[in-house]
């Protein structure tokens, strides 16, 4: 069964420009949720989808936004980079059932230049 | 907000040894998740823990639910070399008890000595 696939593995982008990750959740999971990881602050939740609806965010900038699709695919974007966007973005999957049933993903790392 | 602390930030043992590492928190979970994260890797679930008290194994790991509800210790006995890595503890953030919204402690890095 695959797991979460998360695209890019890497990226690296300028101050100012905008950027898009994707997140392919386990099939037939309807839940995805985002978190970003620094060294400074750790993890942080961003958001979460379920069946295409935001379900709970966290406290980022609203530059920070995302969507889901009907296959439950997720996507997160940022506008307008900024060097503090720098961190490994995961995301992770559930076909629900609780806190516990959440699958994370291997990451995007993101560079801001 | 909500915050988990755990400690101790970094360990640095030798193979065999035993190993012992909490996290606490000013206010109550009624879950608490423990995953361990390898180096370019996203956080893998080794322990979930549901009831105040509850003591589970898996394998060489042991996790407790403290009684108090605000605190969770993670033992690993016998250490390998494949322990190494950052250990996390988690829960869900008040209010969204069945959803992904976790809460995740700073972690403990755990190095190896063979």
């Amino acid at each position: 069964k695959a797991g979460v696939t998360q695209t890019p593995r890497y990226l690296i982008k300028t101050r100012g420009q905008q950027v898009t990750l994707s997140c392919s959740p386990i099939s037939g999971h309807r839940s995805v949720s985002w978190y970003q990881q620094t060294p400074g602050q750790g993890l942080q939740f961003l958001f979460e989808y379920f069946s295409e609806t935001q379900r709970n965010k966290g406290n980022f900038p609203g530059r920070f936004s995302g969507r889901q699709f009907s296959n439950s695919r997720s996507e997160m974007n940022v506008s307008t980079l900024e060097l503090g966007d720098s961190a490994l973005y995961l995301c992770a999957s559930s076909a629900g059932g609780g806190a516990s049933g959440y699958t994370f993903g291997s990451g995007t790392r993101l560079t801001v230049v | 907000g909500q915050q988990l602390n755990q400690s101790p930030q970094s360990m640095f043992i030798q193979e065999g040894e035993d190993v012992s590492m909490n996290c606490t928190s000013s206010s109550i979970f009624n879950t608490w998740l423990w995953y361990k994260q390898d180096p370019g890797e996203g956080p893998v679930l080794l322990i979930a823990l549901y009831k105040a008290g509850e003591l589970t194994s898996n394998g060489r790991l042991t996790a407790q639910f403290g009684i108090t509800r605000k605190d969770s210790f993670l033992n690993i006995s016998a250490s390998i070399p494949s322990d190494v890595g950052i250990y996390f503890c988690a829960g869900p953030s008040h209010g969204s008890s069945n959803t992904g919204k976790l809460i995740f402690g700073q972690g403990t890095t755990l190095q190896v000595k063979p």
